[in-house]
């Protein structure tokens, strides 16, 4: 089946300082993936679309200016956590697939301290 | 606004038993359902789908119900074992391209 990475898999990094995460389809063109975040004990909410060759459309609430999203290529998007804070701590879980089929990926846990 | 919710935060079943996880949704709009299990520290992987046209669909050791009149989906484990506890989201897709709405999730935990 299409196989989806993440990288690094955890993080922990200083408030005040911007962070990498990157997300991979190992196996698939992916010319749509998503970047998902998760609490502790909630359910995986939509931050953003990440499109191949344009930009990004966010969810309502999310922003964008801090939470920077790129899709250079049909294998890899990239999530830039700005400026973190602590709040910012959580589960990072991108996806990619179509309508009917889509893998996600293993999950990114940041800690900003 | 729209959205997909489970009944139960938590449900405790004996290893062998059967488990059935609620979701309950409000977007008639909606033509895709999908049952993920998460792990702690893992990604959701994907157990089981239906589609708005069909009620039922069968996996091994599961089983997907939909019942689009009252909007309730269901996911049904069959002699459900300790390597089935874990979270449990239902997410559906309401044809606003490839995006999925979760549910809140219920925790399955299995008792030897």
């Amino acid at each position: 089946g299409a196989v989806v990475s993440q990288h690094p898999s955890w993080v922990i990094c200083k408030s005040g300082t911007s962070v990498k995460i990157e997300c991979r389809s190992l196996d698939f063109q992916a010319t749509t993936m998503f970047w998902y975040r998760q609490f502790p004990k909630q359910s995986l909410m939509l931050m953003a679309t990440s499109n191949e060759g344009s930009k990004a459309t966010y969810e309502q609430g999310v922003e964008k200016d801090k939470f920077l999203i790129n899709h250079a290529s049909l294998t890899l998007s990239t999530l830039t956590v700005t400026s973190a804070h602590p709040e910012d701590s959580s589960f990072y879980i991108c996806s990619a697939g179509t309508y009917y089929e889509q893998y996600f990926g293993p999950g990114t846990r940041l800690t900003v301290t | 606004g729209e959205s997909v919710g489970l009944h139960l935060p938590t449900l405790s079943v004996q290893e062998g038993d059967n488990s059935i996880i609620n979701c309950a949704y409000s977007n008639s709009a909606s033509d895709y359902f999908i049952w993920y299990k998460q792990e702690s520290g893992k990604g959701p992987q994907f157990i089981i789908d239906i589609r708005s046209n069909m009620d039922k669909r069968q996996g091994q050791r599961v089983t997907v119900l939909l019942n689009k009149t009252v909007k309730h989906l269901s996911l049904q484990i069959a002699a459900t074992q300790p390597g089935d506890s874990a979270v449990y989201f239902c997410a559906e897709n309401n044809n606003a391209g490839n995006m999925l709405t979760f549910g809140g999730g219920t925790r399955l935990m299995v008792k030897p």
